[in-house]
């Protein structure tokens, strides 16, 4: 199993300009999030998707949209970047119902927003 | 709502000695609890958890922690460091409420740093 892949490791964009952000798991679990992850912040809750079709807000939701049309992929989609989105990025999925599970963390994007 | 409070942002250690990360939250219900470890230009992945019963919970390379109700605490130890536990240390908790998302609130993390 190749776990949680996210793609690209690095992007650097100007202010204004979109891009997406590629998440897949192949773990067949249900629940992925999206977290950024800043000096001194720890990591903070996007966006998550408790299935394919459902997705929910997080504690830092605003200029960011998401999908989830399978269970495997659950792209991040930034509408127009600003500096203050420069941070690095981490997908990470669970499986199962209930708070306890584990979740496993794709290995980042580090992205720039000049 | 929960939080959660790592003191120290960074913590030194010679190499051999006792490894103490501190961690409490802050919830009216005592929520699950994690500690998740990031090393350099990595992901993070699960050190340990605790879900319910004995409130010692053992992990992975010879870390443990103890969840202490009355002090709202869940401090992470490892008895002699090694080189290799250089990375950053995160607590996290999630609620137990059967209508949780499995949302996970993270802590600001410690960076530890072991001396030869």
């Amino acid at each position: 199993n190749a776990g949680v892949t996210q793609t690209p490791k690095f992007q650097v964009l100007k202010t204004g300009q979109s891009m997406t952000l590629q998440c897949a798991q192949d773990m067949n679990h249900e629940y992925m999030s999206w977290y950024r992850q800043d000096p001194g912040m720890g990591l903070r809750l996007i966006h998550y998707s408790v299935g394919a079709g459902i997705t929910d807000q997080g504690e830092v939701p605003n200029g960011y949209n998401v999908s989830r049309s399978t269970t495997e992929d659950f792209p991040l989609r930034l509408l127009s970047a600003a500096p203050s989105q420069t941070s690095v990025y981490f997908c990470a999925s669970s499986y199962g119902g209930g708070s306890y599970n584990e979740q496993f963390f794709g290995p980042g994007t580090r992205l720039t927003v000049l | 709502a929960q939080s959660v409070t790592q003191l120290g942002s960074h913590v030194s250690v010679s190499e051999g000695a006792l490894v103490l990360l501190r961690c409490n939250y802050s919830s009216s219900v005592p929520p699950y609890l994690f500690w998740y470890v990031q090393y350099p230009n990595q992901g993070l992945q699960l050190l340990l958890k605790y879900t319910t019963g004995a409130t010692l919970v053992k992990g992975i390379n010879g870390f443990e922690a103890e969840f202490k109700k009355s002090e709202t605490s869940f401090h992470l130890t490892k008895p002699s460091a090694h080189m290799s536990d250089a990375a950053e240390y995160f607590c996290a908790v999630s609620e137990r409420s059967s209508g949780s998302a499995r949302q996970l609130t993270f802590g600001s993390g410690t960076q530890l740093t072991v001396l030869p």
